[in-house]
């Protein structure tokens, strides 16, 4: 079945050691979304990339990088985690994100829960 | 800047009660409406959507939700809940200009017990 997949479902980090973590999707949408999600909370988006163009959000922190290397896959990069940091992370793609009609439905991956120690 | 209120927090319902979960928005603009379902250990899924049209949504697994524009609203309902249904239910709403990102309510914790 087409699906987004998260890789790994589970990542422990210490404190300051960069992280990465991983997004394929079988759908062949041209959006990608990073969001974050703490425990009780609604899902925050940080970023997306409408194919190659890459959209930050405006209070997203300087420690959370994006790459999307081709359509299949996109990336985060926290460069140095914070205890702050620990939370779900949810990939979702989408196939367009203008035309405000059916195609811009979001399609979530499981999520990465990050542990920060 | 577009918000989005879930009115309850935690639900707890017995097998076969009916159920209603509120959602308003702030945007007095064209919205596209979503409900998504996270049941424990999987990810969001989506519910059902809400693009134009008939205000009357009907999902998956039993579910509706009404558009009423007037109140900003969009109301999950289900005549007869499940157990199977124990989940966190999130609202979302898109303002339909351009590219706009998906806003999500803080979410409600529904226990169905047996």
């Amino acid at each position: 079945d087409a699906m987004v997949i998260q890789n790994p479902r589970y990542q422990v980090t210490q404190f300051g050691k960069p992280v990465t973590l991983s997004c394929s999707q079988t759908l062949n949408h041209n959006v990608m979304y990073w969001y974050q999600q703490k425990s009780s909370q609604a899902p925050k988006l940080l970023f997306h990339y409408y194919d190659k163009d890459f959209n930050n959000e405006a209070d997203t922190p300087d420690n959370f990088q994006s790459r999307r290397p081709n359509t299949s896959f996109c990336f985060l990069d926290i460069r140095s985690p914070g205890l702050g940091d620990a939370a779900m992370y949810l990939c979702a793609t989408s196939r367009d994100g203008l035309s405000g009609g059916v195609l811009d439905t979001q399609y979530f991956g499981p999520g990465t829960r990050l542990t920060v120690l | 800047a577009q918000s989005v209120s879930q009115h309850n927090h935690h639900v707890i319902l017995s097998e076969a009660a009916s159920l209603e979960l509120g959602c308003n928005y702030s945007y007095g603009g064209t919205v596209n409406l979503f409900w998504y379902v996270q049941y424990p250990g999987q990810h969001l899924q989506l519910l059902l959507k809400y693009f134009s049209g008939d205000p009357l949504v009907k999902g998956i697994k039993g579910f509706e939700a009404e558009f009423i524009k007037s109140k900003f609203s969009f109301n999950l309902r289900k005549p007869s809940v499940q157990w199977s249904d124990t989940a966190e239910y999130f609202c979302a709403v898109k303002e339909n200009t351009g590219f706009q990102k998906l806003v999500f309510g803080t979410g409600t914790r529904l226990l169905v017990s047996p």
